[in-house]
């Protein structure tokens, strides 16, 4: 298996564009986390999806933020527009129903930076 | 609520050292607990778990014991090496919520 698959990996933009991080989960899992990573606060669950509908998005820190899971084998994470303050690593993970003690799958990040 | 606490870090040890990294949560019911480790610039892994009281969780010289009447899951080492300089993380998975709740990571150093 591919495990959960991220893109871009690296990316540098200018304040106020928008910026779209994907992600792949792996096959057959029903439940996918967008998490955020900062020296200054550490892992932040941003929003999470189970079975493609949205459960819980209070971690997304405001409106510019926003995500999407359109099906079973894709997500989104949308800032726009982006500011300097964003700049972070961001982690798409997934996780199957495989019953008590199930493994979260993480992918390599996407790590950006907005100047 | 559900809440996972670690000590806070940074850790810093010298090779052979024995490591502890302390974790208690709070949740209701009978969660499964674990701990993943981030290596410098990547995604974090499952490193061991415990799924029940008293279950012990290994992996890599690392060991964890779930302990329900303390509440806690602390990680140990007899003798770290270098290579096991990472963050590592203490997560619990609430039994039928299909989510994780995770600390907030222990930078661990190991020097020569």
């Amino acid at each position: 298996d591919a495990g959960v698959i991220q893109s871009p990996r690296h990316e540098v933009t200018e304040m106020g564009q928008e910026v779209t991080l994907r992600c792949k989960p792996i096959s057959g899992h029903n439940s996918l986390f967008w998490y955020r990573q900062t020296m200054m606060r550490g892992l932040e669950l941003l929003i999470y999806f189970n079975n493609n509908v949205p459960i819980d998005d209070s971690g997304m820190p405001e409106d510019r933020f926003s995500a999407k899971m359109p099906n079973a084998s894709f997500s989104t994470l949308k800032i726009q527009p982006s500011e300097p303050r964003d700049s972070a690593v961001y982690f798409c993970a997934s996780y199957g129903s495989g019953g008590k003690g199930s493994t979260i799958y993480f992918g390599e990040g996407s790590w950006l930076t907005v100047v | 609520g559900n809440s996972v606490t670690q000590m806070e870090g940074p850790v810093t040890l010298s090779e052979e050292a024995f490591l502890t990294i302390n974790c208690t949560y709070t949740a209701t019911g009978y969660p499964s607990l674990f701990w993943y480790v981030q290596y410098p610039g990547e995604g974090l892994q499952l490193l061991l778990k415990a799924t029940k009281a008293d279950d012990k969780g290994s992996n890599k010289g690392f060991e964890a014991t779930y302990r329900k009447e303390t509440t806690s899951f602390h990680l140990e080492k007899g003798s770290v090496q270098v290579s096991d300089s990472a963050v590592y993380f203490c997560a619990l998975d609430q039994t039928g919520a299909n989510n994780l709740f995770f600390g907030t990571g222990t930078r661990l150093t190991v020097i020569p």
